[in-house]
């Protein structure tokens, strides 16, 4: 089955310095890459996802970028604020399943 | 709109005691999903319902069962509580099963003493 590896698990930050998350996946046939964000205590919230056939997606202060030759996405918040302050969680699906895969997220902390 | 609602939001029990976790979804969304959430082990599938009269088992099925009892709710039970099943559980909906957004509710924090 599919595997997501995410890294790294803690990030801190600036505030208005930009931050990186990586995710690498296994199942090539992938094809639908979402990216949560969690505060504590609270549900998952999408934030933003991409699919196969584009290779960088933005939103704002968010954008996220996928290389399927090397079978990795990455998530870029630029300008960061104290309310980013949250768990990051990257996903996969692979064609055909019907399971979404969760990498173990990565805790960013944005320092005022 | 409420989105996805779960209930109850807290509940504690007793290894060997039984419970089902409610969940609906006020969507029109056809799948619908169970994920336990670990500290540092993400959030993990525990069964899905890909459409109303359909489900399977995910990635740790093992101690629970499920029933899509129409297409707003899905739910989740334990039949014999083990300690090891503490967590934190998440609903979610879709609109279809492929490549589409889901949409958490709240949770549900159990803890089994």
């Amino acid at each position: 089955g599919e595997n997501v590896e995410q890294h790294p698990s803690t990030l801190s930050v600036q505030e208005g310095d930009s931050a990186v998350i990586k995710c690498t996946y296994s199942d090539s046939a992938s094809n639908y890459f979402p990216w949560y964000k969690q505060e504590l205590g609270k549900r998952p919230q999408l934030i933003i996802d991409i699919r196969s056939n584009v290779g960088e997606k933005k939103d704002q202060r968010i954008a996220v970028t996928l290389n399927k030759t090397a079978k990795h996405f990455s998530l870029h918040i630029t300008e960061t604020q104290p309310e980013d302050s949250a768990v990051y969680f990257c996903a996969a699906i692979g064609a055909g399943s019907y399971q979404l895969t969760f990498g173990k997220g990565t805790k960013l902390s944005v320092i005022p | 709109n409420a989105g996805v609602t779960q209930t109850p939001k807290f509940q504690v029990l007793k290894t060997g005691q039984s419970m089902t976790l409610q969940c609906a979804q006020d969507m029109n969304h056809n799948s619908m999903y169970w994920y336990r959430q670990d500290p540092g082990m993400g959030l993990r599938l525990i069964y899905y319902s890909a459409s109303e009269g359909t489900t399977d088992k995910g990635e740790v099925p093992n101690g629970y069962n499920v029933s899509r009892l129409n297409k707003r709710e899905f739910s989740l039970r334990l039949e014999s509580a083990a300690p090891s099943q503490t967590s934190v559980y998440f609903c979610a909906s879709s609109e279809t099963h492929l490549n589409q957004p889901q949409h958490f509710g709240d949770g549900t924090r159990l803890s089994i003493l």
